[in-house]
């Protein structure tokens, strides 16, 4: 069974741009639940997915979004990008809401300019 | 105010030696995880616990929900086993993570 992918892997851009970043799920996994990393802060949570519905979301302004689609890949999206919102972005997956078992994908960096 | 304490902020072991890495929380719980992060950012789902004490292999996790604190033991430490360890605890609706531990074993 396939793991979790993002992509991009890596991803420059300036202050003030959009970014959009992608994550897989593993097969069969309903609920998709984004992070940021970042040295200062740490790990935090972004928001939550299940079933292309939003159902938890972390302290993060309204910059931050994100989507699911019904074949639960989703996606998130930074607008208006600062140079604070550099940092390595997680996504992760679970059979079932996202206290159960998550699985990890490989992140995607984002370096803002 | 953090929602999750981890202790201590570093380790350094000799290969071979009985590691032990502390999580206090403050909220209300659901499950507790314990996570994983070698250089390069992968994280890996170490354990995931409601109560009581799970074994994998070398790494033995611990929770006592009255006492709101968790145990990450480590047998027979191995240089691969440096990595950050982190502490997780979901209250149901959110995530609240540690700010992790880095473990580096010296062979």
């Amino acid at each position: 069974k396939a793991g979790v992918t993002q992509t991009p892997r890596y991803l420059i851009k300036t202050r003030g741009q959009q970014v959009t970043l992608s994550c897989s799920p593993i097969s069969g996994h309903r609920s998709v639940s984004w992070y940021q990393q970042t040295p200062g802060q740490g790990l935090q949570f972004l928001f939550e997915y299940f079933s292309e519905t939003q159902r938890n979301k972390g302290n993060f302004p309204g910059r931050f979004s994100g989507r699911q689609f019904s074949n639960s890949r989703s996606e998130m999206n930074v607008s208006t990008l600062e140079l604070g919102d550099s940092a390595l972005y997680l996504c992760a997956s679970s059979s079932r809401i996202s206290r159960h078992e998550q699985f990890f994908g490989p992140g995607t960096r984002l370096t803002v300019l | 105010k953090n929602e999750v304490e981890q202790s201590p902020q570093n380790l350094t072991a000799q290969e071979g030696e009985f590691i032990t890495i502390n999580c206090s929380y403050s909220v209300g719980i659901s499950a507790l995880h314990w996570l994983q992060q070698h250089p390069g950012g992968g994280i890996v789902s170490l354990f995931m616990l409601s109560s009581g004490k799970k074994k994998h292999g070398r790494l033995i996790a611990t929770i006592n929900i009255q006492e709101k604190h968790s145990s990450l033991h480590i047998t027979a430490s191995h240089p691969r086993d440096s990595a950050v360890y982190i502490c997780a605890v979901s209250p149901g609706n959110q995530f609240y993570f540690g700010t992790g531990t880095s473990l580096t074993v010296i062979p």
